[in-house]
């Protein structure tokens, strides 16, 4: 089955760039989807296809997809960023979805 | 607006059984596939089943295939998942998700419920 690796953890400076990465197998060939969530709150989609941005989503959040890595940005990070992140793909040889370990952002 | 509201959570002894319901509003259900997506305590999120826009597709993890079936009734703009053989490891918030648009070739889950709790213990 397809695996995706991601960072257990990332921290960033208020007012900086942070950069949440997630590795699988030629990841570059899927879509992936990324989203936040904070403590005690469902999941919220913050990117799709790889760069897309949903309807309310600041632009502040973009992505990228090359070769083994995607790559989740959030520039300008502030406090109310603070929540894990999660990357996740369609399994087309299993018509599974899968969802990375997740990445817990603290802004220092 | 659109919502997922999922219900039928609850405390459950290993080996019983116990069926979720996810109640969708707000936008036309026949046109989305939904998923149960899944998070233990304190851990990531976890895929659980998915069914497609017109229920003639199912699929499961491996976690849970041959335990759990997962239905909608297009009536009651309803999904279900019903969960049998429950074990101690099954213990999680349950997440409805409604998948982006049939057709738009997208694969995303873009509206998320606010969850519902199955705790598994003796």
């Amino acid at each position: 089955s397809y695996v995706l690796t991601q960072p257990p953890s990332v921290s960033v400076a208020p007012g900086l760039t942070a950069r949440i990465s997630c590795g699988g197998n030629n990841i570059e060939s899927r879509s992936v989807h990324w989203y936040q969530q904070k403590p005690g709150q469902a999941p919220m989609l913050v990117v799709c296809d790889d760069i897309d941005r949903p309807s309310g989503i600041p632009e502040r959040f973009s992505g990228s997809n090359s070769e083994n890595t995607a790559t989740l940005t959030i520039s300008g990070v502030e406090a109310g960023d603070e929540a894990d992140y999660y990357c996740q793909v369609w399994d087309s040889s299993t018509n599974h979805w899968v969802f990375g370990g997740g990445t817990k952002l603290t802004v220092l | 607006q659109v919502q997922l509201v999922e219900s039928g959570g609850g405390v459950v002894q290993p080996g019983r059984s116990l069926r979720l319901s996810c109640a969708a509003s707000g936008f036309n259900f026949t046109s989305h596939g939904m998923h149960w997506v899944r998070q233990a305590p304190g851990k990531g999120l976890e895929w659980v089943s998915v069914i497609s826009f017109d229920g003639s597709e199912k699929d499961y993890a491996d976690s849970v295939k041959g335990r759990f079936i997962i239905s909608r009734d297009i009536s009651r703009n309803t999904l279900y998942v019903q969960m049998d053989s429950l074990r101690i490891e099954d213990t999680a918030v349950y997440y409805c998700a409604r998948e982006s648009i049939h057709g738009s070739g997208s694969d995303y889950m873009d509206v998320w419920g606010k969850g519902t709790t199955v705790i598994v213990s003796s």
